[in-house]
C-alpha cells in the first residue's frame, strides 16, 4: 500500500511566524522523502529531499524524517507572504524509475 | 535555467474524441512522468518512461492511455476517446538520474466537455 496523507488545511499564519506542515506515510520501503511546493495552476516545484531519517536544512526551510512514527515534516522560519501555496508531501523509492506518491497537499496562507 | 515545456496549457474536447498532451523534458534527463491533477484532489501518478518503453504504470493508466517519445526531444500522452472524468491537470515530470529530483512542467488543462 502506498499512502500518504495530509491534512489539507487551509493553515493560516501570520507573517513571520514558524510554520509546520505534516505527513504520515504507511510504505516502509520507501526512502525517499520529497516537499513540493505549488502555486495556484502552476506545477509542483522541489522544495527539498531527504533520504531515510533525519534532518536537513535548506535556508528558511527544515525537513524532518521520523521513520520511527512514519512521520515527515516541512518547518518554515520567519515565513513570509510569498511562501502561501500549497505544500505537498510525497514518498519514493528513488532511483528514478517509478512515481512518487504524493499527498493531497496543505493549502498555506500567510497573512500580511 | 532548464525546465520542462508542456503544450497546450489549455485543451478543450468533446468526449470520444482523441487527444495528445506534448511535453518537452530537459534535455539531459533519461526518466520521464506523467501525472495528473484532478480539481482539488491529489497529484496522481500515471506512468514512467525510460530507455523507450514504460517503466511503470498506475491502475489509472489503462488501455485508454499510451505515451511515446517520437524524437530525441519530446514526450506525449495520448487518450484515445477521453471520457468527462478525464478533465483534469496533466503534468509531465523529468527527473535527474543521479539525484531521482523530479522537475515538473507548469501542466496541461484538459477539460472534456
Amino acid at each position: 500500500q502506498k499512502e500518504v496523507e495530509q491534512d489539507p488545511g487551509p493553515l493560516s499564519v501570520p507573517e513571520g511566524a514558524i510554520v509546520s506542515l505534516n505527513c504520515t506515510y504507511s510504505n516502509s520501503a520507501f526512502q525517499y522523502f520529497m516537499w513540493y511546493r505549488q502555486y495556484s495552476r502552476k506545477g509542483p516545484e522541489l522544495l527539498m529531499y531527504t533520504y531515510s531519517s533525519g534532518n536537513k536544512e535548506d535556508g528558511r526551510f527544515t525537513a524532518q524524517v521520523d521513520k520511527s512514527s512514519k512521520y515527515i515534516s516541512l518547518f518554515i522560519r520567519d515565513s513570509q507572504p510569498s511562501d502561501s501555496a500549497t505544500y505537498l508531501c510525497a514518498q519514493g523509492p528513488g532511483g528514478g524509475a517509478d512515481g512518487l506518491t504524493f499527498g493531497k497537499g496543505t493549502h498555506l496562507i500567510i497573512q500580511p | 535555467e532548464p525546465e520542462v515545456t508542456q503544450t497546450p496549457s489549455h485543451q478543450v474536447t468533446q468526449m470520444g474524441q482523441e487527444v495528445i498532451l506534448r511535453c518537452v523534458p530537459i534535455s539531459n534527463h533519461l526518466y520521464f512522468y506523467w501525472y495528473r491533477q484532478i480539481l482539488g484532489q491529489k497529484v496522481e501518478f500515471l506512468v514512467s518512461f525510460y530507455n523507450n518503453e514504460i517503466s511503470e504504470k498506475s491502475e489509472i493508466f489503462d488501455d485508454q492511455f499510451s505515451v511515446e517519445r517520437p524524437d530525441g526531444s519530446n514526450f506525449t500522452l495520448k487518450i484515445r476517446s477521453t471520457k468527462l472524468e478525464d478533465s483534469a491537470m496533466y503534468f509531465c515530470a523529468s527527473a535527474d538520474q543521479n539525484t531521482g529530483e523530479l522537475f515538473f512542467g507548469e501542466g496541461s488543462r484538459l477539460t472534456v466537455l
